[in-house]
């Protein structure tokens, strides 16, 4: 099956700070990808998408790079506020289906 | 408030019973889509329907099925339970397919005993 993992179950970060959410994919023919924010109680949230074609997305506050040659995508999230701390994950759409990582805790420390 | 609507919000239910887990979409949404959340394995993608029409299949089990109804809102039944079967159960609807944003309900949380 696919592999999409999180190189780090944990990260906390000053409020203010930037912070940095990383994921690695296995499948190098996944064509879409999406990071969620989970918030305690509640269902995953939408954040930001990246097709394959691109290397960089940008929303408000968040922007999302792309790496095909490593199959690494990365979350950035500017000027961390203590809203942001709920559990993140990457999803990479493969074939027909999602495959989702296990997601990062963060934590913004006021 | 996603727009996405789950009932029950819990259900505590024993060994070998069967369950109706019911999702309506966002409006105007034609997909739905269910994963499985759970603390060993995380977030499983379950099964796509689209305008009624079943459109992916992920890592769902034989013990489980689901359909959209013509009104668009999503059943997903669970038989012969399991202690396993102890989850999240999330729906999800988009506009149209797996590469439009999806927006998730705030889950069913099931538990077999």
């Amino acid at each position: 099956g696919e592999s999409v993992g999180l190189h780090l179950p944990t990260l906390s970060v000053q409020e203010g700070d930037n912070s940095i959410i990383n994921c690695a994919y296995s499948n190098s023919a996944s064509d879409y990808f999406i990071w969620y924010k989970q918030e305690s109680g509640k269902g995953p949230q939408f954040i930001i998408d990246i097709r394959s074609n691109m290397d960089k997305r940008q929303g408000q506050r968040v922007t999302v790079l792309l790496n095909k040659t490593v199959k690494h995508l990365s979350l950035q999230i500017a000027a961390t506020q203590p809203g942001d701390s709920a559990v993140y994950f990457c999803a990479e759409r493969g074939g027909n289906q999602f495959y989702f990582g296990t997601g990062t805790s963060l934590t913004v420390i006021p | 408030d996603s727009g996405v609507t789950q009932t029950p919000k819990h259900l505590i239910t024993a060994t070998g019973q069967r369950v109706t887990l019911r999702c309506s979409p966002r409006s105007g949404d034609l997909s739905v889509y269910w994963y499985q959340q759970s603390l060993d394995q995380g977030l499983q993608f379950l099964i796509q329907y689209y305008n009624g029409e079943e459109r992916a299949k992920g890592n769902i089990l034989e013990r489980f099925s689901a359909q959209q109804f013509p009104d668009l809102h999503s059943e997903l039944n669970l038989s012969s339970l399991e202690l396993g079967d102890s989850a999240l159960y999330f729906c999800a609807s988009s506009v149209m397919g797996m590469n439009t944003e999806a927006f998730f309900g705030q889950g069913t949380r099931l538990t077999v005993v």
